[in-house]
């Protein structure tokens, strides 16, 4: 059964600053991972979309990469901003199973 | 602009009375998701479909109940079989085969059974 853990829950950095998110899965056989954030009351926006056989995603400040080995995936977010400021979701789909796994999310305030 | 929309926004219940949540698209994706979301807790399966007339059940089905009657719509029925319905729900679609497997959500339905 897979399982997603992102560590720590919360965290709070300054603006201007580069962080890194963490997201972790214990089975390895993904077919994707995909990064979401959440505003407070909201739904969930789609950030990166990693594939099974890519490294990496890049949008813009944000970037994604995935270790299959590891079972990690990280998102890097470059010169934070305040509006960044949200709880950032990573969630896991196996291959043959149409069910997404989700992570608990890490809440991100960025203080200005 | 295509996206998901899903109403209403708030929903307020009594215990007992089935409440109907609905979700459309116009993305004219084939597959549709609905999820569960309490605080602490990962969003959860309650039911999904891929196609037209067809639906599976997740991980927490119990309680609910969807149809698929159009590729647009994919309502849920919280049933008052439900023992605990307070929460936020989401819809999501995504292509369905031979697609990206990307997930898109809309603004959720939260839901107080008072």
């Amino acid at each position: 059964k897979q399982e997603v853990t992102q560590i720590p829950a919360a965290l709070s950095v300054p603006e201007g600053e580069n962080l890194v998110l963490n997201c972790s899965f214990t089975d390895s056989a993904i077919y994707n991972l995909q990064w979401f954030r959440q505003d407070p009351g909201k739904g969930l926006t789609s950030l990166l979309l990693i594939q099974s056989s890519q490294r990496e995603q890049t949008s813009g400040r944000l970037n994604a990469s995935l270790d299959k080995s590891s079972g990690r995936s990280t998102l890097y977010i470059a010169a934070s901003q305040p509006g960044d400021s949200a709880t950032y979701l990573c969630a896991v789909k196996n291959f043959g199973n149409e069910k997404l796994t989700f992570g608990t999310g890490t809440r991100l305030t960025i203080i200005p | 602009d295509g996206g998901i929309t899903q109403s209403p926004k708030y929903l307020f219940r009594k215990e007992g009375q089935n409440v109907t949540l609905s979700c459309e698209q116009n993305l004219n994706h084939d597959a549709m998701y609905w999820y569960r979301q309490d605080p602490g807790q990962g969003l959860r399966l309650i039911y999904y479909s891929q196609i037209v007339n067809d639906f599976q059940k997740g991980d927490i089905a119990e309680g609910y109940s969807v149809s698929r009657e159009k590729k647009e719509s994919f309502p849920l029925t919280v049933t008052s079989a439900q023992k605990n319905p307070t929460a936020f729900y989401l819809c999501a679609s995504s292509i369905g085969q031979g697609g990206t497997g990307e997930l898109f959500f809309g603004e959720g339905s939260r839901l107080t059974v008072l």
